[in-house]
């Protein structure tokens, strides 16, 4: 039972660099989400899609972006990461929005 | 706009001594309220959703309950493994998709 994979696990970028993270669920899930958690701060929403094709903004969705590619897979990009983005980024699935969501083991980004 | 705090921030019990978390949440509309456990290095774990006031949830040793302000989390007669974050999260009927995180209750259950 995989059900919500991220990658990578870790990563260090320098200030300025770009990345994306990966994320994929095979619970055949409607909606997805990402967080970002900090020490003191909770979990807080980038971004999420309620459905495949549709994409919408969280609480702190400046410095990112999102592609949902298909059912599976929705994806989260820094075009210029900066040190306010080191955090731990979790992805999350669920049925629908009011059901439980599913969570990723995390990807652990610092930015230097 | 809708909110939601969770007391204590850490808490410290001996194995067997049990004891409660809170959650109180500031909502439009109560969708749905969930309780998750997050082990240190791993996601957060489902344990229960309460969907409306008087609502009741167990498994194992721990026990959810709802009212119109608040959940607890109750913990009876709690073991080691017992250690870990817990998380709170609440949907109103404004947030449409969204669901709103307290910043986690820490527990430590010494042997």
């Amino acid at each position: 039972n995989a059900g919500v994979t991220q990658t990578p696990k870790f990563q260090v970028l320098k200030t300025g660099q770009s990345m994306t993270l990966q994320c994929a669920q095979d619970m055949n899930h409607n909606s997805m989400y990402w967080y970002r958690q900090d020490p003191g701060m909770g979990l807080r929403l980038i971004y999420y899609s309620a459905s495949e094709g549709t994409t919408d903004k969280g609480e702190v969705p400046n410095g990112y972006n999102v592609s949902r590619l298909n059912k599976r897979e929705f994806s989260l990009r820094l075009e210029s990461a900066a040190p306010s983005q080191t955090s731990v980024y979790f992805c999350a699935s669920s049925q629908a929005a009011n059901q439980p969501q599913h969570f990723g083991d995390g990807t652990r980004l610092s930015i230097l | 706009e809708d909110q939601v705090t969770q007391s204590p921030e850490a808490l410290r019990l001996q194995e067997g001594e049990s004891s409660s978390l809170n959650c109180s949440y500031t909502v439009s509309g109560l969708r749905g309220l969930f309780w998750y456990r997050q082990d240190p290095g791993k996601g957060p774990e489902f344990l229960f959703t309460l969907y409306s006031a008087g609502e009741e949830k167990e498994k194992e040793r721990l026990k959810a309950t709802l009212t119109k302000k608040e959940s607890f989390l109750h913990i009876t007669a709690p073991k080691p493994e017992d250690s870990a974050t817990y998380l709170c999260a609440v949907q109103g009927k404004t947030s449409y998709d969204k669901v709103i995180f307290g910043p986690g209750t820490s527990l430590s259950v010494i042997p």
